[in-house]
This record gives structure tokens, C-alpha cells and sequence, in this order.
């Protein structure tokens, strides 16, 4: 089936200092993907929408200069957390639409546990 | 996309059938009632989805009322691993064209299952 690999799945950084997440389809062309983030005992919240080859799109209350995110290809999209800080300490998933044809219509990463020290 | 409506949390046992409930009385006509599950630390997986015949996979059967305002998710024989977060999402399907849109978490259910 349709594979989404996200990447790193665990990272450890100093508060002022920015990480790079990225999320790969494997064997399929994603031309939009989500990205969400997840606070312990709490259920996801999407945080953007990517679509390859254009800006993306943030909900309301995320910041799109703190959170870029990048979908230069239709199998690559990446979320840099700039100028991190301890409260950017999260579980950040990544999502992506599946073309026609399958069971349903995303499929989701594994997940990156960011710990901001 | 229509609100969805959980209990936070459920126990079963091992062995037996895991029946989560939904209630999701605003759906309208063409959104579909789609499950997922977060096991801890990991990305959501599908389960199963359905309009409104009752549907059945390999890993589960979804039960959606006539009236389609409510459904239950089937586990017929739970095991220690389908201990998990599930979510019951209410939306567009996904050959309704390209505006079928974002998943919208609720808080989902929690099934402990013991052994």
C-alpha cells in the first residue's frame, strides 16, 4: 500500500536553533500533503496544508514565518521549525492525499517526537 | 466536515468483541463515517469506512444506524495490540473530487484492552 515516511522520528534540539522534518511518499505522487501537531493526552491539530508547487496553507493561530513548510516535489514535503522553543516540544505527523484508487484517501507518517532543551 | 461525538475511554477484554460507539446526528447526505486509530507514538491508520450499509474488513466492522446519525465500530476479537486511541471522523469521500478537504480530529475514544 501507500507508504509515507517521515523523518527523523525522534530529535533533540537547543531552544533558538531550527529542525527539519521530512515526509516522503514512497511509492505514490502526493500532491497535497498535511502536516499536524499533537501535545501529550491531546488529539491532533492540523497545523497546514501543502500542495506541491505553491505556498501552503496554515490554520488560524499558526505561525507560517515559525513553521515553513517546503513541497517542492509531488514526493517530498518538509516542516522547518525555526528558532525553536520548549513549547514547540511536540509529536508532529505528517499527511498525505491519496491518488484515486485504494481503501481511503490519506495516509500518515509515523511521527516525529521534537523535544526542544 | 460534521461534528463527531465519543466516549473517552473504554475497556475491554481480550478475546471478547470491542464496540466503540459514534454519534455524528448533523452528517449530511454525501459525508461518509470514517474510523481511524492512533496506537501511542505513531501516525493514525485507517480502519474502515462506510456510507451507509454496514461494511466489513479484515480488521473491523462499522455498524451505521439507519438514520445514519450514529455508528459502532466492531473489534469481534480484540488483542492487547488494539489497545489505542480511535477516532471517528465524519467526511467527504474521497471520490468526491479534489474538495473532499482535511481531516478533523476530535478527541477519539480510548479502548484499553486487558488481558
Amino acid at each position: 500500500g501507500a507508504v509515507v515516511s517521515q523523518h527523523p522520528s525522534r530529535v533533540i534540539c537547543k531552544s533558538g536553533t531550527s529542525v527539519k522534518i521530512e515526509c516522503r511518499s514512497l511509492d505514490f505522487q502526493a500532491t497535497t500533503m498535511f502536516w499536524y501537531r499533537q501535545f501529550p493526552k491531546q488529539s491532533l491539530m492540523l497545523m497546514a496544508t501543502s500542495n506541491e508547487g505553491s505556498k501552503a496553507t496554515y490554520e488560524q493561530g499558526v505561525e507560517k514565518d515559525k513553521f515553513l513548510i517546503n513541497h517542492a516535489s509531488l514526493t517530498l514535503s518538509t516542516l522547518t521549525v525555526t528558532s525553536a522553543h520548549p513549547e514547540d516540544s511536540s509529536f508532529y505527523i505528517c499527511s498525505a492525499r491519496l491518488p484515486p484508487g485504494g481503501a481511503d484517501g490519506y495516509t500518515f507518517g509515523s511521527g516525529t517526537r521534537l523535544t526542544v532543551v | 466536515d460534521a461534528k463527531t461525538t465519543q466516549p473517552p475511554s473504554m475497556d475491554c477484554a481480550e478475546g471478547r468483541a470491542a464496540n466503540l460507539p459514534c454519534n455524528h446526528s448533523t452528517i449530511s447526505g454525501n459525508e461518509y463515517v470514517y474510523w481511524y486509530r492512533q496506537i501511542h507514538s505513531q501516525g493514525p491508520q485507517y480502519i474502515i469506512h462506510g456510507l451507509k450499509n454496514n461494511e466489513t474488513n479484515e480488521m473491523a466492522s462499522l455498524i451505521i444506524t439507519e438514520d445514519r446519525k450514529s455508528s459502532t465500530l466492531i473489534l469481534p476479537h480484540a488483542t492487547l495490540r488494539d489497545t489505542a486511541v480511535y477516532y471517528c471522523i465524519v467526511r467527504l469521500g474521497r471520490y468526491q473530487g479534489t474538495s473532499y478537504g482535511k481531516l478533523t480530529f476530535g478527541q477519539g475514544t480510548i479502548l484499553t484492552v486487558h488481558p
